[in-house]
């Protein structure tokens, strides 16, 4: 079955380590992104790639970086720079990142990956 | 900018009792509209989506109606079961520029 695999699902870090999740797809969609879920509040785009080698900063980049070396992959690095690691991270992908409104792209969500700082 | 308001939980009701969960957006233009649907310890799924104004999505007895007139997308179900216990958020946009609500959390009790 087609979907997107995150790995770890748990991962605990000690301050000043940076940590990657994984993100892999194989529904053969252009578009990835990564979000950021915490208590009460709605996702938050941290980045998204519209193609291979290419990718754009979201709403709350700091701290972040990412790679998108294949088309199914794209990791994301949470590095110690970022202040307040702790949290719910959300991969998702779809068909294409345009912005037309058509609503052809739905996003399919990963199963998430929780992260603590210790 | 875009925003998705929508009612803070958490909403508890007594299984087969009818839900409305409201949305209201602000967007340039007619966005797409979307519900998903968390279940604990998981992602968001799509629960259904409308495209344009009165249009009406629609799916495992939810539904919701695309009023330009009241910029909302009102989720309802006429009888929730103990399963339908989730988070639900309303959505709009598309692609890079997908503005989500804060979520709401629906509890369903026997």
């Amino acid at each position: 079955d087609g979907g997107i695999t995150q790995s770890p699902k748990y991962l605990f870090r000690k301050e000043g380590q940076n940590v990657t999740l994984s993100c892999e797809q194989n529904l053969n969609h252009d578009a990835m992104y990564w979000y950021r879920q915490d208590p009460g509040q709605g996702l938050r785009l941290i980045y998204y790639s519209q193609i291979v080698n290419d990718f754009q900063k979201g709403d709350i980049a700091e701290g972040y970086s990412v790679s998108r070396e294949k088309k199914e992959s794209f990791p994301l690095t949470v590095t110690s720079a970022q202040k307040n690691p702790t949290a719910f991270y959300l991969c998702a992908s779809s068909i294409s990142s345009g912005q037309d409104f058509s609503g052809a792209n739905v996003l399919t969500f990963g199963a998430g990956s929780r992260l603590t700082v210790l | 900018g875009n925003s998705v308001t929508q009612m803070e939980g958490p909403v508890t009701l007594s299984e087969e009792a009818f839900l409305t969960i409201n949305c209201t957006y602000t967007a340039t233009g007619y966005p797409s509209l979307f519900w998903y649907v968390q279940y604990p310890g998981e992602g968001l799924q799509l629960l259904l989506k409308a495209t344009k104004a009165d249009d009406k999505g629609s799916n495992k007895g939810f539904e919701a109606t695309y009023r330009k007139e009241t910029t909302s997308f009102h989720l309802e179900k006429g009888s929730v079961q103990v399963s339908d216990s989730a988070v639900y958020f309303c959505a709009g946009g598309g692609g890079n520029k997908l503005t989500f609500g804060t979520g709401t959390q629906l509890k369903v009790e026997l």
